[in-house]
Order: structure tokens, then sequence, then C-alpha cells
């Protein structure tokens, strides 16, 4: 069975300063990986997903994630984080279904501060 | 891009009374929906995967009886929660794949259910 595990459940960072997100999955077979953003209330944002090729991928509002086998992760980064970013933030594997798309896993989450 | 249109984003209603919710897909046709739940600073739970034109697949420990999952056609399924507790209140989460292409969900807004 898959699972996701984000270690960090709150993550404080100064505006201006870099970020990391740390995202662990655990997959039988070759990994669909996906972060998300979720603002309070609101439903899920994909910022970008990892299906296969290049292990580092690029997404939206600033932010990249690199896919490392060996260590079974995925994490999040951002050079220079802005206030508008403080958000959960939630890691997700995918198992394809047959004729497409995904069900997916999520981590339990990272709720990220930013500190004016 | 592809939209996933949840309704209503916030309902109230007594114990004892069903709720409805909808999730639709605006511009594609989804033969699968995913329905999750968010208890407050979690993450979402996958509860169980509507299938356009047969039974709904329930995750363990969900209730089907409880849980009423209609996909009515291919770009609507409905979530009914029935005979309602306090402890039933959540936000939940539908999500549908994009097939033609893709291997990715998108998500609806949510829906915050309150039940007093």
């Amino acid at each position: 069975a898959q699972s996701v595990t984000q270690p960090d459940i709150h993550i404080t960072v100064s505006e201006g300063a870099s970020l990391e997100l740390r995202c662990n999955y655990s997959y039988g077979a070759t990994p669909y990986l996906f972060w998300y953003v979720q603002s309070p209330g609101q439903g899920l944002q994909l910022l970008l997903k990892y299906f296969s090729g290049d292990t580092l991928v690029q997404g939206i509002k600033g932010f990249e994630a690199e896919f490392k086998r060996s260590q079974s992760s995925f994490n999040l980064r951002k050079p220079s984080v802005h206030w508008s970013d403080a958000a959960e933030y939630f890691c997700a594997v995918g198992a394809m279904l047959t004729g497409g798309g995904n069900k997916l896993t999520f981590g339990t989450g990272t709720q990220l501060k930013v500190e004016l | 891009g592809a939209v996933v249109s949840q309704h209503p984003s916030r309902v109230i209603c007594k114990s004892g009374t069903s709720v409805k919710i909808e999730c639709r897909s605006l511009d594609f046709q989804a033969t699968t929906m995913f329905w999750y739940r968010q208890f407050p600073k979690q993450s979402l739970m996958l509860m169980a995967t509507s299938n356009e034109g047969s039974k709904a697949t329930y995750e363990q420990g969900v209730e089907k009886d409880k849980f009423l999952i209609n996909h009515a056609s291919l770009t609507l399924s409905t979530l009914t929660v029935t005979s309602a507790h306090p402890e039933d209140s959540s936000f939940y989460i539908c999500s549908a794949p994009v097939l033609v292409g893709g291997t990715e969900a998108f998500f609806g807004q949510g829906t915050r259910l309150t039940v007093v």
C-alpha cells in the first residue's frame, strides 16, 4: 500500500528566506507525486507534479520539487518565501487507475507560517 | 483548465437530517470521482470512489449506508450524509481525475458541514 510521510507538522520562516518542506513516500512502483496547497477553508490547488523524466520539477508560484528515488523523497522548495505563501501544504502519491487518473494518498500536511 | 465545482460550500443542518453535496466536472467527463473527508488540521482521508453507472467503492471503515454516493452522469457525483450527527461535521472535498491525456486530479472547493 502507498503512504506518504510529512515529518514537519509546522514550519515558520521569515519572509524572503528559503523554504524546504519534506516529503517521503512508500510505493511499490514508480510513483506519481504531487504537492498541493490549501488555504483555510478552501479546496486544494496543485503546485506541481512528478510522473517521469527530469527529477527536478518546476511548479507554480516559484515552487520546485526534486524527486530522489534513493531517498524515497519529494521535497518542496522555494528560494524566497512570500507572506502569501502561508498555508497548508500536502504531499501526495498517486496510484494510476485503469484508463487514466490517479487515486491519491495524502500526507498529514505541513502548516507554513511566514513571519514578516 | 479543468474545473471541478462543489456545492454547497457551507451547510449547517440539524441532527437526524440528511445533507446532499454535489460535485460537478465542468468542462470534462469524469467516470470516476473521489470523495475525501478532512478533519480540522488533519490530512484528507479518502472515503470512497464514485463510479459512473455502478456502485461506489468505499474505503475501510466508511459506512456506506451513512454516506450515500450516486454518480448519475459523467459530470455529476453526489454525496449524501444521512441521519447526520455532530461527529459528521467536517470538511468534505471531491476530486475528479482528468482522463483525456491527464494523470492528475482536480479538486472541488470543498464543503464545510456543521451538524448541530
